[in-house]
């Protein structure tokens, strides 16, 4: 089955300490990226990858990382968590959207992961 | 830099009725635009995208959008509604060829039996 997976898709932290969320898709997809979703604010674009280690900031990287080092993960790194991180956060994957013959791919969202920062 | 607007936070539909949700946008060149739908506890699926040609646009579940490039629009319409077409809808532009994406607010729909 074609799909991206998240782990974990529920995490209660504390302010300081590193975490990492995983993201994986199984459909050989160029294109992935990170969103955070919150009330009022719809998803905002926080990293996005073209292809392996080729990544690049969205609206709003500040306090995450990222890294692509293999086609199919794309981890998204909390180096110190803060409580104005917490939010629901959606890895999606997609074809190359610079395919070429004015293409442009709909994304395929993962279940999301729910963060807590006390 | 590029926007989206969902100038209703919540749209009420009787069943049966037809279904308008509401999208502008601001964008410098040609404008990518997609709909997206989330149900409660799920990511968001993919409805329908516009990229170029017709101006309405047909998609799953019997939504379809219509683009209009002089009022900067791409509103979601269903002929009628059905009680499980309740959700969380999206709008979203991509400037350019799908580098990067701008989702509105978001507006959720409510279809009352």
């Amino acid at each position: 089955e074609a799909q991206v997976t998240q782990n974990p898709r529920y995490l209660i932290t504390v302010t300081g300490k590193k975490l990492t969320v995983t993201c994986s898709q199984n459909m050989n997809h160029e294109y992935m990226s990170w969103y955070r979703q919150d009330p009022g604010l719809g998803l905002r674009q926080i990293y996005y990858s073209m292809n392996v280690e080729v990544t690049d900031k969205g609206d709003v990287p500040e306090g995450y990382k990222v890294s692509r080092k293999e086609k199919r993960n794309f981890p998204l790194i909390l180096e110190s968590p803060s409580p104005n991180q917490t939010s629901l956060y959606f890895c999606a994957s997609s074809p190359h959207p610079l395919a070429g013959g004015g293409q442009t791919y709909e994304q395929y969202f993962g279940p999301g992961t729910r963060l807590t920062v006390t | 830099a590029q926007s989206v607007a969902q100038p209703e936070d919540q749209v009420n539909v009787a069943e049966g009725n037809p279904l308008t949700v509401k999208c502008t946008y601001s964008v410098s060149g040609n404008p990518y635009l997609f709909w997206y739908v989330q149900y409660p506890n799920r990511g968001l699926q993919f409805l329908l995208k516009y990229i170029t040609g017709d101006n309405l646009v047909k998609g799953s579940y019997g939504f379809e959008a219509e683009f209009n490039k002089s009022q900067t629009s791409f509103h979601l319409k269903k002929p009628s509604a059905l009680v499980s077409d309740s959700a969380l809808y999206f709008c979203a532009v991509s400037p350019t060829e799908g580098q990067n994406f701008v989702f509105g607010p978001g507006t959720r729909l409510s279809v009352l039996p």
